[in-house]
């Protein structure tokens, strides 16, 4: 799996817009990239995924450059909930291993 | 049921002590998880059932000891643990260990787990 960089922590104002930035430069052409966040003392929880397409749901959208070695994730609302520390993961498609290693992530806090 | 749940919240263990710790889904996903997470940390797997057969382990201590009976149920059974191994278990399920569906992994609440 491609190792990722995150800053470790970051502000947000509620009601603007969070952009998570992540860095991925020597992700794999079949490595996808995932999101988790974790609110504190409970378990991760999975935000949004995607391969080489900007992809959105209804939590958030995921812009991945053209070269897919970075990629931000946009919380467009931001509100007190979402703090939390925010995991960015690449990993190979594969159904023969491999399962999901966290790194660092980045903390968010939104301020009122 | 769209959960994983944990039980217990939180266990308390003295060193010679033997408890095990408990995961369920019912969500039909064939690939369940422990994690291990020390405070300020992140993360970190431990082992990996696919199939109801063990798949990965971390170089894991013999003192953990895992178990899946049935696709549905996960255990970490713990013996003679020492100080250092209190943290926050996780558990988590998927739908087998490629990335299918969407929905990526659930994760349980965890077991806060206090070893004296």
């Amino acid at each position: 799996d491609a190792k990722t960089t995150q800053p470790t922590s970051m502000d947000c104002a509620e009601g603007r817009a969070a952009n998570l930035p992540c860095n991925h430069s020597t992700i794999s052409g079949n490595e996808y990239v995932y999101w988790y966040r974790q609110i504190h003392s409970q378990g991760p929880q999975y935000i949004i995924h995607g391969l080489k397409n900007n992809e959105t749901n209804e939590m958030a959208s995921l812009i991945i450059t053209e070269d897919r070695k970075s990629s931000t994730l946009i919380l467009p609302h931001a509100t007190l909930r979402d703090t939390a520390v925010y995991y960015c993961i690449v990993r190979a498609y594969s159904n023969s291993g491999y399962a999901l290693n966290f790194g660092k992530g980045t903390s968010l806090l939104v301020t009122p | 049921d769209t959960e994983v749940t944990q039980t217990p919240k939180h266990l308390v263990m003295g060193m010679t002590n033997k408890k095990s710790l408990k995961c369920e889904q019912h969500m039909g996903h064939r690939a369940m998880y422990w994690y291990k997470q020390k405070a300020k940390k992140p993360p970190e797997l431990m082992f990996v059932y696919s199939y109801e057969k063990l798949s990965i382990n971390e170089s894991v201590p013999s003192r953990f000891s895992p178990e899946c009976p049935n696709s549905s149920l996960l255990n970490l059974h713990l013996h003679a643990l020492q100080p250092e191994d209190s943290a926050l278990y996780l558990c988590a399920s998927s739908q087998d260990m490629g990335l299918t569906g969407s929905s990526g992994y659930t994760f349980g609440s965890g077991t806060r787990l206090t070893v004296v």
